[in-house]
C-alpha cells in the first residue's frame, strides 16, 4: 500500500536558520505530493504541491521538489521565522478514488 | 478561512452516548472527507464521500457512520462513545477526487468523559 514517512520532531530552530523536513513515500503509479501546515488551534491548510516528477512546489518561501528517483519530497526554507512554528504534514494522493495518505506530522518550533 | 464549516466547535459528552458532527464543504466542492486527529494516533483518514456516494474508507470503526446529503453537507455519527474517541475531528472538501488538494475545516473537538 501507499505510505509516507516523515522525519520525527519536534524540530527546534533559531530564527533565520535553514529548515529541512524530510519526507519519503511509497506508492505505485504517479501520485501527487503535498505539504500541509497546521498552525496551533487550526485545521490543516495546503502549503504547496507537486503533481509530477521534477516539479517544484513553492509558497511563502517554502519549497519542495518531487524526486521520483529517490521517492522524496523534502520541505525546505532558507530562513525561518517565529511565525512558521506549526506542524507540517507530507501527503500523497494516488488519484482516482484512492484515499490521501498523510505522514505523521513534524512539529517545528522557531525561537527568537 | 478555507470555506469549510464545521459544527459544533466543541462537544463534551459521556461514554455510551451518541453524537453527530456536521460539515458544510466549500461552495462547488463535491467531495467530503472525514479525519480523526489524536495525540497518539496522528491524523487518521476515516471516510470519503463524492456527490453523495461513499468513495473510500479508512480506519473507521463500526460504531461510526457518515453520510453526504443532496445539498452536499455531510454528517459523521459517532455512537457508543468510549474515552478513546476523544479527539479532533476534521472535515475536508475538494472539487473532485483526482489529485485534488483538500481544504480543511477548523475541526470539532470531542471530549468523552
Amino acid at each position: 500500500g501507499n505510505s509516507v514517512t516523515q522525519m520525527e520532531g519536534p524540530v527546534t530552530l533559531s530564527e533565520e536558520a535553514f529548515l529541512t523536513i524530510n519526507c519519503t513515500y511509497t506508492a505505485t503509479g504517479y501520485p501527487s505530493l503535498f505539504w500541509y501546515v497546521q498552525y496551533p488551534g487550526e485545521g490543516l491548510q495546503l502549503l504547496l504541491k507537486a503533481t509530477k516528477a521534477d516539479d517544484k512546489g513553492s509558497n511563502k518561501g517554502f519549497e519542495a521538489t518531487y524526486r521520483k528517483e529517490t521517492t522524496s519530497f523534502h520541505l525546505e526554507k532558507g530562513s525561518v521565522q517565529v511565525s512558521d512554528s506549526a506542524v507540517y504534514f507530507c501527503a500523497l494522493s494516488p488519484g482516482g478514488y484512492q484515499k490521501v495518505t498523510f505522514g505523521t506530522g513534524t512539529k517545528l518550533q522557531v525561537i527568537p | 478561512d478555507s470555506g469549510v464549516t464545521q459544527t459544533p466547535k466543541h462537544l463534551i459528552t459521556a461514554t455510551g452516548q451518541r453524537v453527530t458532527l456536521r460539515c458544510s464543504p466549500r461552495s462547488g466542492d463535491l467531495s467530503v472527507y472525514w479525519y480523526q486527529q489524536s495525540l497518539d494516533q496522528g491524523l487518521q483518514f476515516l471516510i470519503q464521500y463524492y456527490n453523495g456516494e461513499e468513495r473510500a474508507k479508512g480506519n473507521i470503526l463500526e460504531r461510526f457512520s457518515a453520510q453526504q446529503f443532496p445539498d452536499l453537507h455531510s454528517e459523521l455519527n459517532l455512537s457508543s462513545l468510549e474515552l478513546g474517541d476523544s479527539a479532533l475531528y476534521f472535515c475536508a472538501s475538494s472539487f473532485g477526487t483526482y489529485h485534488n488538494e483538500q481544504f480543511f475545516g477548523p475541526g470539532t473537538r470531542l471530549t468523552v468523559l
